[in-house]
Parts: C-alpha cells; sequence; structure tokens
C-alpha cells in the first residue's frame, strides 16, 4: 500500500520561509498533491506535481524528486492566515483513484 | 461555497443508532469521495463513486454504506453508531478523478455520537 511521511508540526513567523517535507512509499508513482485545512474547514487544493522539479503558485511552491520519493511545500512571506494543517496525498494505487492523505503538518506562524 | 454541498452540518446522535449524510457534488464532477477525519487524526479515506458506481473501497466499517444516486448525489449510510464513530466526514469531488485539478472539499458533517 501507499503511505505518507511529514512532520507534525512546523512553526514560523512572519515574513519567514518555510518547508514542509512529505516522503512517501508506493508500489507506483502518479503524482504527490497537497492541501491545505484550516482549523474545522474543508480541506483545499494547493498544488499537483507529476514530474520533478518545482511548480510555483503564488507565495506556494511544491517541489518533487521521484528519485528520493520526496517532495516539499514551500511557503514564503508567511502570513498569519498560512497558520493551518497541510497534508500532502497520493493516488491509492493508480492515477484516477482516491487520494491517499499524510496525516497532516500543522503550521504555526506568529507575529 | 466550494460548490460541493453537505448536509447536515451538524449531528448528534446517540449509540446504537443510525444516521445519513448527504452530499451534492460540484456540477460536473462525476467522482465523490467519502473521507472520515477524527481528532488529530488525518482524511482516512471511506468509500469512491464514479458516475454512480462504486469505484474503490478503502477503511470503511460494515456498519456503514453509501451509495451515489443517478443526479450524482451520494449518501453516506452510518449505523449501530458507536462513540468513536464521531468525526468530521467530508464528501469530495472531481471531474474525473484526475489529481492534477484537485478535489473539491465539501465543509463536512460533524458527527457526534454520545
Amino acid at each position: 500500500g501507499q503511505s505518507l511521511e511529514q512532520p507534525s508540526e512546523v512553526t514560523a513567523v512572519e515574513g519567514a520561509i518555510v518547508q514542509i517535507n512529505c516522503t512517501y512509499q508506493t508500489s507506483g508513482f502518479y503524482g504527490l498533491s497537497w492541501y491545505q485545512q484550516h482549523d474545522g474547514g474543508a480541506p483545499t487544493f494547493l498544488s499537483y506535481n507529476a514530474l520533478d522539479g518545482l511548480e510555483e503558485t503564488g507565495r506556494f511552491s511544491s517541489f518533487l524528486s521521484r528519485s528520493d520519493s520526496y517532495g516539499y511545500l514551500l511557503l514564503q512571506e508567511l502570513q498569519m492566515k498560512d497558520s493551518a494543517s497541510y497534508f500532502c496525498a497520493v493516488p491509492r494505487n493508480q492515477a484516477g483513484t482516491a487520494l491517499i492523505f499524510g496525516k497532516g503538518t500543522t503550521l504555526s506562524v506568529s507575529s | 461555497d466550494s460548490g460541493v454541498t453537505q448536509t447536515p452540518k451538524h449531528l448528534i446522535t446517540a449509540t446504537g443508532q443510525r444516521v445519513t449524510l448527504r452530499c451534492s457534488p460540484r456540477s460536473g464532477d462525476l467522482s465523490v469521495y467519502w473521507y472520515q477525519q477524527s481528532l488529530d487524526q488525518g482524511l482516512q479515506f471511506l468509500i469512491q463513486y464514479y458516475n454512480g458506481e462504486e469505484r474503490a473501497k478503502g477503511n470503511i466499517l460494515e456498519r456503514f454504506s453509501a451509495q451515489q444516486f443517478p443526479d450524482l448525489h451520494s449518501e453516506l449510510n452510518l449505523s449501530s453508531l458507536e462513540l468513536g464513530d464521531s468525526a468530521l466526514y467530508f464528501c469530495a469531488s472531481s471531474e474525473g478523478g484526475q489529481e492534477a485539478d484537485g478535489y473539491t472539499f465539501g465543509s463536512g458533517t460533524r458527527l457526534t455520537v454520545v
């Protein structure tokens, strides 16, 4: 089966840069996704990486290294509103199948 | 509003009871997924439907069942409820299960079993 590992907590201050890592073990690779969830809210889609390298979307970027089974989410110019949980996810067993999520990383941004 | 509608938002019920959670996917989306999120737990995949057919089952208990109707809305039925079933239940939808476009989640149903 698939499994994902990510740190449980990360703390940072406003304006800083933070990196949330995710390592995965999969029987095949069909992309790595990232989701954000504010406390008690709905998860929202942030990014998707199918190929190695960095994908940038505004203040958020996501990186993938398939050879290392590793990816990260990079958040720049942190704001208080970025305090949330961040989940990496991979398809259960092949493309188009339901996502399996990591346990999530809680990011706390302080002033 | 994400476009995925879940009802009810909150549900309090007693052990042993049965409840039904409802989900209307975003317009045009054919895939519906149900996830359970307990306190301090990640999102646990329960079941997936695509265009009315069951596509995949995850960690769904035998006491739980689901279906997707011709209008593509879905219902998750939870029976013989136990205290441990207390959790947030999310429904998500996607156009065709393509990860690149992401899933759209509803705001969830918070179930409390007392």
